[in-house]
């Protein structure tokens, strides 16, 4: 069974316009973490946002900010205000129990393209 | 300021002849990963070392290595590549203990098989 799914692999917005990035884990682990990363053309890997399990707020960075609805195990990425360097793919991770080394498992992505 | 550095960015090797990409990083984090990514797909871990400790993934295919001599470089050998291994490979590196444990991304190097 997948551990992250994203069912969008193209989102297509314009600038100026806000933009939800969808993503549904599994896991048993009572501790986790999710993630966003951005990867542009270039190939690099972006940090953009980090939610904990435990969090009780949803985790806000800049545009970014990331709907968490644990219940649901639900970890949707909201990008406000899109701007035409938003073009990219996005991926969706989780880091489970916190162990030593543990790495992070990705989704399959979304590409998102921005319009002007 | 580069804090994960891979080289090259682009490596080109023939069917069968060995190749050895590199990777450095400034962190001075415990913890480094090596991953394979296909075009248009997720990243996929390979293995990755816990200090010294080297951990393989199951479906690891034994035709890939990993060295890891001091804290700052980790090495990912090919010893045959194949067609099919051409790929982005991705370093990353995390820093044991702190609850957030993000993985810090070198640039990739694409590697092709001709």
């Amino acid at each position: 069974a997948q551990k992250i799914t994203q069912t969008q692999p193209g989102m297509f917005v314009q600038e100026k316009e806000a933009v939800t990035l969808d993503c549904t884990y599994d896991t048993s682990d009572q501790s986790y973490g999710l993630f966003w990363y951005k990867q542009p053309s270039s190939g690099e890997m972006i940090f953009l946002i980090y939610q904990g399990s435990y969090d009780e707020q949803n985790a806000t960075e800049g545009r970014y900010s990331l709907n968490f609805q644990k219940a649901r195990k639900s970890a949707n990425l909201v990008i406000s205000a899109s701007q035409l360097g938003d073009s990219a793919m996005y991926f969706c991770a989780m880091r489970e129990a916190y162990q030593a080394g543990t790495a992070l498992i990705f989704g399959k992505g979304t590409t998102l393209s921005v319009s002007s | 300021d580069a804090m994960v550095i891979q080289n090259p960015r682009y490596q080109v090797t023939q069917f069968g002849k060995p190749v050895t990409l590199s990777c450095s990083q400034t962190l001075n984090h415990n913890v480094m990963y090596w991953y394979q990514q296909k075009s248009s797909q997720a990243p996929k871990l390979l293995f990755h070392y816990y200090d010294k400790d080297f951990n393989n993934e199951a479906d690891t295919p034994d035709n890939f290595q990993s060295r890891r001599p001091n804290t700052s470089f980790c090495f990912l050998d090919i010893r045959s590549p194949g067609l099919g291994d051409a790929a982005m490979y991705l370093c990353a590196t995390s820093r044991d203990g702190g609850q957030e444990r993000k993985l810090f991304f070198g640039s990739g190097t694409q590697l092709s098989v001709l």
